[in-house]
């Protein structure tokens, strides 16, 4: 199967900081990686679409500046929460669809990562 | 996408069949349904998923009805490790849509 790892897992950061967010496909490259932040018994909701080698694509409502995704390679997608504040705290989820994959496969999940802020 | 209604919550004893409904009765003939689980704290794991067709795989069976407005998976013997929110996501069939969660059924398996 095809594994996608993220890295923290878990992190307590301090308010004002910067915190970065690894999300790995271990096994498949992936041309294409999704963002979720999920809120206490919340479902989870999409923040953004990033593509490897071109900018992000956010989601209405979420801010581009503080949520700074990269997607340097094929493997690897990065999601920075720049100078995070508590109400930043959430579970942060990322998904992988492999490249070439005819459509409508399933979307592979990281274990998520669980960011305190305080 | 089409949206889907699923209940709040559900109860099932270990080793019997847990039997999850969703309703989606908007589904267009090009979207799929798609099942996914959550385990509390872990990321959502893909389950199955079908368009018209019953289907069946090692984790559960997805039973959708003849004129596709609702859908039912089917966990055949439920461990307690089946504890988890289940969601039930319609899909596009082209290209790649994302996925869209709904608020899901915790399904709660006891002893």
């Amino acid at each position: 199967g095809a594994v996608v790892s993220q890295h923290p897992s878990r992190v307590i950061c301090k308010s004002g900081t910067s915190v970065k967010i690894e999300c790995r496909s271990l096994d498949f490259q992936a041309t294409t990686m999704f963002w979720y932040r999920q809120f206490p018994k919340q479902s989870l909701m999409l923040m953004a679409t990033s593509n490897e080698g071109s900018k992000a694509t956010y989601e209405q409502g979420v801010e581009k500046d503080k949520f700074l995704i990269n997607h340097a390679s094929l493997t690897l997608s990065t999601l920075t929460v720049t100078s995070a504040h508590p109400e930043d705290s959430s579970f942060y989820i990322c998904s992988a669809r492999k490249m070439g994959a005819r459509e409508n496969t399933e979307a592979f999940f990281g274990q998520g990562t669980r960011l305190t802020v305080v | 996408d089409a949206k889907t209604t699923q209940p709040t919550s559900m109860d099932c004893a270990e080793g019997r069949a847990a039997n999850l409904p969703c309703n989606h009765s908007t589904i267009s003939g090009n979207e799929y349904v798609y099942w996914y689980r959550q385990i509390h704290s872990q990321g959502p794991q893909y389950i199955i998923h079908g368009l018209k067709n019953n289907e069946t795989n090692e984790m559960a069976s997805l039973i959708i009805t003849e004129d596709r407005k609702s859908s039912t998976l089917i966990l055949p013997h439920a461990t307690l490790r089946d504890t988890a929110v289940y969601y039930c996501i319609v899909r596009l069939i082209s290209g790649y849509s994302t996925l869209t969660f709904g608020k899901g059924t915790m399904l709660l398996v006891s002893p």
